[in-house]
């Protein structure tokens, strides 16, 4: 009940192009769904996140897109640009009696080429 | 810079032996987490603390322990090391207010690169 599945594992993506992660979650009491952006040798830094009650977020070229009903959130990277080339974590947290839980999907290593 | 410190950075060690990871939470922050990546690997959740009391326990091996102090900074000892402890060692907090605009997000230090030869 508290796995987030993410797909795809790997992504290779022109410039340009549009990359999509897809991520599941199975427990509907998780209240916020954060995607972390990794670069090597650096900790995951938050990117973009968005709360049920909302169906898209969008900041610049990165679009969370949320459907409640199905369980399911993807992020959408518009113009992906070679810098973009990253892992990306999804995850999904909830905070019972105060204190928070959080849980990651596996991670999507993104590859943008020229 | 996410505001959250660990050291070392690196460490070499070798088998059989103990290190010990510190970590400083962002200021504020009274939940610290500890997470193992090893290579390809995804984020492996070991342990989390609020406010000094163990909250939440992952995939965190007998051999592994972990403490947070009254001063919130929090250590991840790790003893009778093996080759496949080589991995980068995570810490993370957060403000565990949902009331919070920021969101119930935690924030990622640099992580503590462990090799085991």
């Amino acid at each position: 009940q508290q796995q987030v599945k993410q797909s795809p594992q790997s992504l290779i993506v022109q410039k340009g192009g549009i990359s999509i992660i897809n991520c599941a979650y199975e427990n509907t009491a998780f209240d916020y769904f954060p995607w972390y952006q990794q670069f090597p040798g650096k900790g995951p830094a938050l990117l973009i996140a968005i709360r049920p009650d909302v169906s898209e977020k969008k900041e610049g070229r990165f679009t969370i897109s949320f459907n409640k009903s199905a369980k399911q959130f993807s992020l959408h990277i518009m113009d992906s640009q070679p810098g973009d080339s990253a892992t990306y974590f999804c995850a999904a947290s909830l905070s019972p009696g105060g204190y928070q839980k959080v849980t990651f999907g596996t991670g999507t290593k993104l590859q943008v080429i020229p | 810079d996410s505001g959250v410190t660990q050291t070392p950075k690196h460490l070499i060690t070798a088998t059989g032996q103990r290190v010990t990871l510190r970590c400083s939470p962002r200021s504020g922050d009274l939940s610290v987490y500890w997470y193992q990546q090893s290579l390809d690997q995804g984020l492996q959740f070991l342990i989390q603390y609020y406010n000094g009391e163990e909250r939440a326990k992952g995939n965190i091996l007998e051999r592994f322990s972990a403490q947070q102090f009254p001063d919130l900074h929090s250590e991840l000892n790790l003893s009778s090391l093996e080759l496949g402890d080589s991995a980068l060692y995570f810490c993370a907090s957060s403000v565990t207010d949902r009331t919070l605009i920021s969101g119930n997000t935690i924030y990622f230090g640099e992580g503590s690169w462990l090799t085991v030869v």
